[in-house]
């Protein structure tokens, strides 16, 4: 129940396109999702993040979408960009735990 | 803002030496830091939660004498892996929380350990 589940492990899209990246939960205590960017040999970094209370959030080319019925949440990357190959991770996490619980990750590439 | 530095960044070391990696939130007070390991092209894998001024709280399976986490002031904790061998070989990777309440972590640049 504390697993998140992410999908596809591998996307490969052209440049313009759009990268979509799924990820879907049972645990309907977790009120935090966040997407972390993680390149190469480097640390994630937050890349954006939700709450249940809304159905989508963007910032820039980057968009959370939020199914709480359905306990799924996605990221859509806009005009992808190769500079946007990298692996991503889901997460979540509740008010009464401090972990984050990551997705399996999703590695981007983004061809010119 | 909320910058997390990792040092060293990478590190080889001889079997059963012990090695220290420091991790420091650069610009904020993290009330608490987690440590992670991350085996090539997996997912991050959490090993413990740390509190300032509290001992380590460490996931199931991970080795408490092994994995030594001290959390002493609010900008620094510290993994030291004692008496290191080649499983423990890994990236290592820190993440800080400021105020509690508050669900955003951030994660230092990783260190690379080999342990030869």
């Amino acid at each position: 129940q504390q697993q998140v589940k992410q999908s596809p492990q591998s996307l490969i899209v052209q440049k313009g396109g759009i990268s979509i990246i799924n990820c879907a939960y049972e645990n309907t205590a977790f009120d935090y999702f966040p997407w972390y960017q993680q390149f190469p040999g480097k640390g994630p970094a937050l890349l954006i993040a939700i709450r249940p209370d809304v159905s989508e959030k963007k910032e820039g080319r980057f968009t959370i979408s939020f199914n709480k019925s359905a306990k799924q949440f996605s990221l859509h990357i806009m005009d992808s960009q190769p500079g946007d190959s990298a692996t991503y991770f889901c997460a979540a996490s509740t008010k009464n735990t401090d972990k984050l619980i990551f997705g399996t990750g999703t590695r981007l590439q983004v061809f010119p | 803002g909320a910058v997390v530095s990792q040092h060293p960044s990478r590190v080889i070391c001889k079997s059963g030496t012990s090695v220290k990696i420091e991790c420091r939130s650069l610009d904020f007070q993290a009330t608490t830091m987690f440590w992670y390991r991350q085996f090539p092209k997996k997912s991050l894998m959490l090993m413990a939660t740390s509190n300032e001024g509290s001992k380590a709280t460490y996931e199931q399976g991970v080795e408490k004498d092994k994995f030594l986490i001290n959390h002493a002031s609010l900008t620094l904790s510290t993994l030291t892996v004692t008496s290191a061998h080649p499983e423990d070989s890994s990236f290592y990777i820190c993440s800080a929380r400021g105020k509690a309440g508050l669900y955003e972590q951030y994660f230092g640049p990783g260190t690379r350990l080999t342990v030869t």
